[in-house]
C-alpha cells in the first residue's frame, strides 16, 4: 500500500461543475496535509493546507479532512478550464524524520 | 506565499560534464530543502533532503557522489549532476521549508544532457 494514494483520472468535469479529489494515507498519526496544483511543464504550487478534521474554504476550493477514514479531499466549485492540471496531494509523516509524502497526482480536465 | 527561484530555468549540456542548479528562498530562511527529478507524465520523485550547514539526506537509489547537494546557508541550496549523461535529462525542482513546515516549490530547472 502506498503511503498516499490518489486516483490518477483524468478526472473530466463541465466547466461550472464541481471537481472532487480524494486522497487517502496510511499513517495515522499525520497531522498536516496539503493540496498542490501541478501544470504540465511547471513545478507544483501550494493550493490549501489543512490540519484539523472539518472542511477549509480559500475560495472556490474547500479541503475536507477526515483523520479517522485517513482520508482528505479538494472541491473546487465552479470549474474552469485553467482549473486543469495535476493535483497532488501531500501528508507529513508524523515520524520517521516527518517528511512529507507526495501523493501521484489526479489530472484533472474541465471542459469548455 | 514564499517564494523560491531556482537558476537555470533550462541548461544543455554535453554528456560528461557536470551542472549545478542553484535552489534560493527569497523572503524566509529554509531550515529545509528538497530536490526533485520529475521525468515526463511521471510523479515527482524526491532525491534528497538537506538541511543548512549539515549533509544531505539520499533517497534509496540516489547515487551521492553523481548528485552533489551544498546547503551553506539558510537561503541557499545547490544540486550539482556530475558527469551528466542523457538519461539524467530531467525537470529538477527544489523546495524549501521553514520551520512552518509547508514546503514552497522553485519553478524547476529542465536538463538536457545531449
Amino acid at each position: 500500500q502506498k503511503e498516499v494514494e490518489q486516483n490518477s483520472g483524468p478526472l473530466s468535469v463541465p466547466e461550472g461543475a464541481i471537481a472532487s479529489l480524494n486522497c487517502t494515507y496510511s499513517d495515522r498519526g499525520s497531522q498536516s496535509f496539503f493540496w498542490y496544483r501541478q501544470y504540465s511543464g511547471k513545478s507544483p504550487e501550494l493550493i490549501m493546507s489543512i490540519y484539523s478534521n472539518g472542511d477549509k474554504e480559500d475560495g472556490r476550493f474547500t479541503a475536507q479532512l477526515n483523520k479517522a477514514s485517513q482520508y482528505v479531499s479538494l472541491l473546487i466549485r465552479d470549474s474552469q478550464p485553467s482549473d486543469s492540471a495535476t493535483y497532488l496531494c501531500a501528508v507529513k509523516r508524523s515520524t520517521g524524520g516527518f517528511k512529507t509524502i507526495f501523493g501521484a497526482g489526479t489530472r484533472l480536465f474541465v471542459k469548455a | 506565499g514564499a517564494v523560491v527561484s531556482q537558476h537555470p530555468s533550462r541548461v544543455i549540456c554535453k554528456s560528461g560534464t557536470s551542472v549545478k542548479i542553484e535552489c534560493r528562498s527569497l523572503d524566509f530562511q529554509a531550515t529545509t530543502m528538497f530536490w526533485y527529478r520529475q521525468f515526463p507524465k511521471k510523479s515527482l520523485m524526491l532525491m534528497a533532503t538537506s538541511n543548512e550547514g549539515s549533509k544531505a539526506t539520499y533517497e534509496q537509489g540516489v547515487e551521492k557522489d553523481k548528485f552533489l547537494i551544498n546547503h551553506a546557508s539558510l537561503t541557499l541550496s545547490t544540486l550539482t549532476v556530475t558527469s551528466a549523461h542523457p538519461e539524467d535529462s530531467s525537470f529538477y525542482i527544489c523546495s524549501a521549508t521553514s520551520r512552518k513546515e509547508t514546503q514552497y516549490f522553485g519553478p524547476g530547472t529542465r536538463l538536457l544532457v545531449l
